[in-house]
């Protein structure tokens, strides 16, 4: 496809079932990233991937948040046992490389932990 | 801590009035974007400055770096109901962008 792409765009859960949120990015793009964005707020770093690096995890806000890269492709972002602060949109991105170039965005996955 | 603060958070004007975003840190930045983002859509980005007092200019936006790479301005002159959205600044920082916190900007007609 021509740009990043991101499923499921809704998901609603129950508190403390876990979730899985898709990601796949432009074809070429050897950087992807995951961002959370609370309602109406700036995006907050979660996990960054480049080519056959180890992953930045850093953002991650607890070890309930896990994601993998397949292939250097397809991205998949867990969170188990999601809590209602999970509650947020999770927005991934993708870049030719990491620094100081363009992030092209998903529209994002809503997530609602009732 | 915010590491990047922007304000205001909120703004809403009529049609044809100027504005000026401010997206300001106690960090250093080697470089710093502008995005626009519209509801249900993920960011877009508008201009990357690089150089420490460097000016774009992107139609009626105009955007400036600080001569110290610490902040940024993001003026739009005669403001379109078209431009309304969140604007996200975001620094470069060892690699990874350090996103604002975002002014919502409501342009009325």
């Amino acid at each position: 496809g021509a740009g990043v792409s991101q499923s499921p765009s809704n998901k609603v859960t129950e508190k403390g079932k876990d979730v899985e949120l898709r990601c796949d990015p432009i074809s070429g793009h050897t950087a992807l990233y995951w961002y959370r964005q609370s309602l109406g707020q700036g995006l907050e770093f979660l996990i960054y991937f480049q080519g056959n690096s180890a992953p930045d995890k850093s953002g991650l806000p607890s070890d309930r948040f896990s994601a993998e890269r397949t292939g250097g492709s397809v991205s998949t972002l867990t969170i188990q046992r999601t809590q209602q602060e999970d509650s947020a949109v999770y927005l991934c991105a993708s870049s030719l490389m990491r620094g100081e170039v363009a992030q092209y965005f998903g529209p994002g996955t809503r997530l609602t932990v009732l | 801590t915010q590491l990047l603060e922007q304000s205001p958070q909120f703004l809403s004007i009529q049609e044809g009035e100027n504005l000026t975003v401010y997206c300001n840190s106690s960090s250093v930045f080697s470089s710093l974007q502008w995005y626009r983002q519209e509801p249900g859509e993920g960011p877009v980005l508008l201009v990357t400055v690089v150089t420490g007092g460097e000016v774009k200019k992107l139609k009626r936006l105009t955007f400036q770096f600080g001569d110290a790479r610490k902040d940024s301005s993001l003026h739009i002159t005669a403001a379109q109901t078209g431009d309304t959205g969140l604007y996200l600044c975001a620094g470069v920082q060892g690699g990874k962008l350090i996103f604002g916190q975002g002014t919502e900007l409501s342009v009325k007609p």
